[in-house]
């Protein structure tokens, strides 16, 4: 069974700061790769996907993620976050094909402060 | 992005009593719909995955005779909530994916449970 592994549990950065959150899987085959984002009291949204072509995926308000197929990782990165950034990142991964479904990481949740 | 829409948004239900939740896709046909489970501060868990005219396929460990899932159509899948206990109070999430597409899932902004 695929598993997803967020280590950040919980983030603090400042505004400006850069950012990046760890997302490791364990599944051999093909897979589509996720990062969601839930603001506090909102459903989740997408922020990016990575379904083939180019390892560098970027994604809305300034986010990119990078597939690294050797280390099975997609870590998530911003180079500066801001306080609209506060939010529960999650990290999810499918294999692919149309009724497979999504394995979840924990979330990250970072909190940027002003 | 399409919509997917579940209603309630929030439900407070006394103990034993039965809640149904209904997950919605607006804009598109959904043959495969899934639903899970956000406890507080915690990652979502798949409870089971709904396909249209057919069975749900429940995940291990999740009772399928206490969490009833019909999908009758193409945009409509419901989860009921049989006999609630305050254990069952939670976020139930649903998200839908375009039939036949091999897109992303949308998700609904998810219903509150709560019994009491």
């Amino acid at each position: 069974a695929q598993s997803v592994s967020q280590h950040n549990h919980h983030v603090i950065l400042s505004e400006a700061a850069s950012l990046e959150l760890g997302c490791n899987y364990s599944y051999g085959g093909t897979v589509n790769l996720f990062w969601y984002v839930q603001y506090p009291g909102q459903h989740l949204q997408l922020l990016l996907k990575y379904f083939s072509g180019d390892p560098l995926v970027k994604g809305i308000k300034g986010f990119e993620a990078e597939f690294i197929k050797s280390k099975f990782s997609f870590n998530l990165r911003k180079p500066s976050v801001q306080w609209s950034d506060t939010a529960e990142y999650f990290c999810a991964v499918r294999k692919t094909g149309t009724a497979s479904k999504l394995t979840f990481g924990t979330g990250t949740r970072l909190q940027v402060t002003l | 992005g399409a919509v997917v829409s579940q209603h309630p948004s929030w439900v407070i239900c006394k103990s034993g009593t039965s809640v149904k939740i209904e997950c919605r896709s607006l804009d598109f046909q959904a043959t495969t719909m899934f639903w899970y489970r956000q406890f507080p501060k915690q990652s979502l868990m798949l409870m089971a995955t709904s396909n249209e005219g057919s069975k749900a396929t429940y995940e291990q460990g999740v009772e399928k005779d206490k969490f009833l899932i019909n999908h009758a159509s193409l945009t409509l899948s419901t989860l009921t909530v049989t006999s609630a206990h305050p254990e069952d109070s939670s976020f139930y999430i649903c998200s839908a994916r375009d039939a036949g597409s091999d897109t992303e899932a949308f998700f609904g902004q998810g219903t509150r449970l709560t019994v009491v």
